[in-house]
Formats: structure tokens, sequence, C-alpha cells
């Protein structure tokens, strides 16, 4: 099975600032991540996919880029509404999540 | 537009089965395929399953022996059943359609609790 390595667990950050979440997979997963969006007492919402493709309706200031086994994903001019926590998840093999990072406010 | 809604017992005895129900609108299970996601409190999520739009299933390899996921196209409702439930079984069970094997749309979540 593909292990999802994410990092950091936490992000503290000002807003305004630029911030970036990597994940390593334990093997290629040819591109396959995808990014969530999680914010308390609501279901994940999907940001971007197939590593840098943003879904519809999405803000150009979240990013995603990477290859192989390494992944990263960044906000730039973080808004308060960005507070909340991201996952990763490879859909290469299987389905795998990130264990997490959790974006809070400096 | 696209829903999903979970469905079943909040609170469920150490040991026992659980049982929920992923009634879906605005597409068809024979053209979606459906997961199911379950996280604990504080955690990531973690995938347990799929329902794949031609009835076939694939499972997560650590909770293969204990689950069943299974469907009824006529009433658009996707099952999942787990038995011998245990405490770290506890969280948020979610159902998401999925498109290219990740989910794009997600059901609000059932909370359960493995207690006694």
């Amino acid at each position: 099975d593909i292990q999802m390595t994410q990092s950091p667990p936490s992000l503290s950050a000002s807003l305004g600032d630029k911030v970036t979440i990597t994940c390593q997979a334990s093997q290629n997963i040819n591109k396959y991540i995808a990014w969530y969006q999680q914010k308390p007492g609501k279901a994940p919402g999907l940001l971007i996919h197939y590593t840098s493709t943003l879904v519809s309706g999405i803000p150009s200031r979240f990013s995603g880029s990477g290859s192989g086994r390494d992944y990263s994903f960044s906000i730039s001019n973080v808004e308060s509404e960005d507070i909340a926590s991201y996952y990763c998840l490879q859909y290469d093999n299987s389905n795998t999540f990130g264990a997490g990072t959790k974006l809070e406010l400096k | 537009q696209v829903q999903l809604k979970e469905s079943g017992p909040g609170l469920v005895q150490p040991s026992e089965t659980l049982s929920l129900t992923c009634t879906v609108s605005g597409f068809s299970l024979t053209s979606y395929s459906v997961s199911w996601v379950r996280q604990p409190s504080g955690k990531g999520p973690e995938w347990m399953g799929r329902m794949w739009y031609d009835g076939d299933t694939a499972y997560n390899s650590a909770l293969k022996s204990r689950l069943s996921i299974s469907r009824d196209t006529s009433k658009n409702q996707v099952f999942l059943k787990m038995n011998s439930l245990q405490t770290d079984d506890t969280g948020t069970y979610y159902c998401t359609r999925d498109h290219e094997q990740l989910g794009d749309y997600w059901g609000q979540g059932v909370m359960v609790t493995v207690s006694s």
C-alpha cells in the first residue's frame, strides 16, 4: 500500500503570507495527487487534482506542483477564510490520505 | 444537484456490526463510483472502500476482512457493513462521489461512536 507523509502537521501564518505544505509518497504516484481543505464540522472540499489542476471556482492563490514521489501545495496571500486543515490524497493506486496540516493564524 | 447523505446508528456496541446507508441524488450509481471514507476526531481521513459504477468493489487492505460494500441502484443507495467494531472505529463516516477515483462530492457525514 502507498503511504503519504505530509508535513508540517501544523503551520502558523500571518494574513498575506505564502505557505507551503508537502506530501511525499512511498512510491511514484504519477502526479495522481489531490488536495482538500477541511473546516471544523464540515466535510473535506476538493481544491486541486492531478497535482496542479484547480477545481472550478477555487481562487488562484491556491496552487500545487510536483512529480514522482514529491509534491507541494501552496497558498499565496493567505486570507482569513483559508484557516483550515489541509490533506493530500494519492489516487494512483487505491486511495491514501496524508495525516493533514492545520493552518492557524499567527 | 449532486447530493449524498449518510444515515445509520450513532452508537454501536463493541464487537457489533456497523451498518450505514448512503443515499445519493443528482447522479447515477451506474455512471459514478461511490467511496466510504472515515475520519477519527482530530485525525486525517481514511479511505475505506469503493463501490465501482460497474458493481465491482475495492477495499482498503487494512479493513478488507471486516468490510462489505453493496448497493441498490433502484433506490440510489450504497451500503457499508463493518463487523467486529472496536473503540478505535469511532469517528465520522462519509460517503463520496468519485470522479477519476477521487471524491469530488462528499456527504455531510455521520458520527459513529463505539462504546458500551
